[in-house]
């Protein structure tokens, strides 16, 4: 099975700075996709932004954008100009283009400071 | 459009007990999936479908069981509930295979004692 690591189990950012969440992932397979999900206290999963592992160009969602390494596995998430509702834990994901599971990292939790 | 719907959204079992958590999508979706999310940890996948009558299984499916008959509903059911089920549940869907993007509803905290 592919294996999704995040490394930093908290992160903290003051207000209005720039933070980097971390994510690397194991995979033999040339084709997947990579996603970050926010999970904020109400539980409720939300999709932040997607990655097409056939795709150079790196995926940005206004704030969010990632740095996607296709060939050190790395799939980092920058979050811009953060906000007090950006506060919530992030888990990294992985999915094979062939496949129908989905494998999600630990998560990191994410703290904005006022 | 409601999305994708859970219930109960919190459940206490003693240990023996079986329950079934209730999850249904109005968004006409093939593929609906159940998660479990330990404290400190990601999403396991438990089981998922691709559509009405066919289930699969994914990571941990030990101690559950599940059902597809319609395209709006896909229960999980517990059988002989143990402490080591106690967890945040999550159910999702998507449209396609490769509709990459997962709807979730909002989970079911469930505590086996």
């Amino acid at each position: 099975a592919q294996t999704v690591t995040q490394s930093q189990p908290e992160m903290s950012v003051q207000e209005a700075e720039t933070v980097t969440l971390s994510c690397t992932y194991d995979t033999s397979e040339s084709d997947y996709y990579l996603f970050w999900y926010k999970q904020p206290p109400s539980r409720q999963m939300i999709l932040v932004i997607r990655q097409e592992a056939y795709k150079q160009q790196n995926a940005t969602e206004n704030r969010f954008s990632v740095n996607f390494q296709k060939a050190a596995k790395s799939f980092s998430l920058k979050i811009s100009d953060s906000q007090l509702g950006d506060a919530a834990m992030y888990f990294c994901a992985y999915r094979s283009a062939r496949g129908n599971q989905f494998y999600f990292g630990t998560g990191t939790s994410l703290t904005v400071i006022p | 459009n409601a999305g994708v719907t859970q219930t109960p959204k919190f459940r206490i079992l003693k240990i023996g007990q079986s329950m079934t958590l209730q999850c249904a999508q109005d968004m006409n979706h093939n593929y609906m999936y159940w998660y479990r999310q330990d404290p400190g940890m990601g999403l396991k996948l438990i089981y998922y479908s691709v559509g009405a009558g066919i289930t699969d299984k994914g990571e941990v499916p030990n101690g559950y069981n599940v059902s597809r008959s319609t395209t709006e509903d896909f229960p999980l059911r517990l059988e002989l509930a143990a402490p080591s089920q106690t967890s945040v549940y999550f159910c999702a869907s998507s449209l396609t295979r490769d509709m990459e993007t997962q709807y979730f509803g909002p989970g079911t905290r469930l505590l086996v004692l």
